[in-house]
């Protein structure tokens, strides 16, 4: 079965610095790889989704993220975050095989600081 | 309109009443899904559907039993509530894209159980 980390709860960056925001899955195959966001009160929206080909995979908002397959881990990264990128993240793994279900991990907040 | 509308929104009820969930989308999809959000454990996974006649648990579906009236309507009910299933309950839809689910989420619906 897959199963997702994302290691910080928490993360507080300032307006303009950059983000990087860290997931690990374990699957035994290929994963199918996704990040969401969830702003305050609203569902999530998807971010990005990588599949296969290209590890940087470029999403909406200025996000992209990169697969490595070695690390097992599907980062999220941002240049320069602004205030409006203050919500809830979420890193989802998928399998290519059987119901495809989606696992999720625990999330990580950003707080962004004026 | 949201492609998939969640009511109601907000709920607050006492231990042992039934509660119903209602989803309702419009993106023609076949694939329904119930999650459970709790703060510090993601996104859990109550039941799922890939079509009317097929209804399938998920890691957490204890106290919880579901109905998917059509293609568009997929309802949660908690049979007799308690407080720990306080939460914020997501229900989402899915196609198929080249091979792997990517999920649209509904706005959320909180539910306090006191």
């Amino acid at each position: 079965a897959q199963s997702v980390t994302q290691p910080d709860i928490h993360i507080t960056v300032s307006e303009g610095a950059s983000l990087e925001l860290r997931c690990n899955y374990s699957y035994g195959a290929t994963p199918y790889l996704f990040w969401y966001v969830q702003s305050p009160g609203q569902g999530l929206q998807l971010l990005l989704k990588y599949f296969s080909g290209d590890t940087l995979v470029q999403g909406i908002k200025g996000f992209e993220a990169e697969f490595k397959r070695s690390q097992s881990s599907f980062n999220l990264r941002k240049p320069s975050v602004h205030w409006s990128d203050a919500a809830e993240y979420f890193c989802a793994v998928g399998a290519l095989q059987g119901a495809q279900k989606l696992v999720f991990g625990q999330g990580t907040r950003l707080t962004i600081n004026p | 309109d949201a492609d998939v509308t969640q009511t109601p929104r907000n709920r607050i009820t006492k231990t042992g009443k039934r509660i119903m969930l209602e989803c309702s989308q419009t993106k023609g999809h076949d694939r329904m899904y119930w999650y459970r959000q709790d703060p510090g454990l993601g996104l859990r996974l109550i039941y799922y559907s890939f079509d009317v006649k097929d209804i399938n648990k998920g890691e957490i579906s204890d106290g919880y039993s579901v109905s998917r009236q059509a293609q568009a309507k997929f309802s949660l009910s908690l049979e007799s509530a308690i407080p720990n299933q306080t939460a914020l309950y997501f229900c989402a839809t899915s196609d198929l894209v080249s091979g792997a689910n990517v999920l649209t989420f509904g706005a959320g619906s909180r539910l306090t159980v006191l």
